[in-house]
């Protein structure tokens, strides 16, 4: 079946750095990718909208310059974390929208689990 | 609009009994309906969907739902509970318009199998 790619699965980073999560459609072409943010033993939170060649759709209360979104292949999607805060620390898990599937399929990718420390 | 109401948070069975997990939507457009499953630490796999067409969708794993679009429910059954069902389970919905795609989810449901 269709595959989606997070990496890396685990990051520690320091406060004030930034971080950069990778999404990839391993074996789809996807032009809409989207980004989850899952906090402990909650749902997940849909983050923004990853159109490829064009800027990401953010929802509110989403601070776009602190969640930097690059979708600039068929196949990758970028979420950059600027100045990271321990209250960012998450659960960020990307999908992707099979462009060629029947039925609208959105694949999960394995997520990522970040620690701002 | 969509919202997804998963109703019971955690839910308990012994092995071997029937699992059923419940989930109801309300959506502007007519919907697709998913239902994932989430292991600790890891990312969401799809067990099924709903798209059109037959109602009982069956997925992996023994798992099957169906929907009602008369209750607007999207129930999540199996027949007989394995130690290795134990997970959160999240249903979501999806409109079949051409905007938005995302899913929205509902707060997910854990899973606990008793031997």
């Amino acid at each position: 079946g269709a595959v989606v790619s997070q990496h890396p699965s685990w990051v520690i980073c320091k406060s004030g750095t930034s971080v950069k999560i990778e999404c990839r459609s391993l074996d789809f072409q996807a032009t809409t990718m989207f980004w989850y943010r899952q906090f402990p033993k909650q749902s997940l939170m849909l983050m923004a909208t990853s159109n490829e060649g064009s800027k990401a759709t953010y929802e509110q209360g989403v601070e776009k310059d602190k969640f930097l979104i690059n979708h600039a292949s068929l196949t990758l999607s970028t979420l950059t974390v600027t100045s990271a805060h321990p209250e960012d620390s998450s659960f960020y898990i990307c999908s992707a929208r099979d462009s060629g599937a029947s039925g609208n399929t959105i694949y999960f990718g394995e997520g990522s689990w970040l620690t701002v420390v | 609009a969509q919202s997804v109401t998963q109703l019971g948070s955690h839910v308990s069975v012994s092995e071997g009994a029937l699992v059923l997990l419940r989930c109801n939507y309300s959506s502007s457009v007519p919907p697709y309906l998913f239902w994932y499953v989430q292991y600790p630490n890891q990312g969401l796999q799809l067990l099924l969907k709903y798209t059109t067409g037959a109602t009982l969708v069956k997925g992996i794993n023994g798992f099957e739902a169906e929907f009602k679009k008369s209750e607007t429910s999207f129930h999540l059954t199996k027949p007989s509970a394995h130690m290795s069902d134990a997970a959160e389970y999240f249903c979501a919905v999806s409109g079949m318009d051409t905007g938005r795609r995302a899913l929205t989810f509902g707060s997910g449901t854990r899973l606990q199998v008793q031997p």
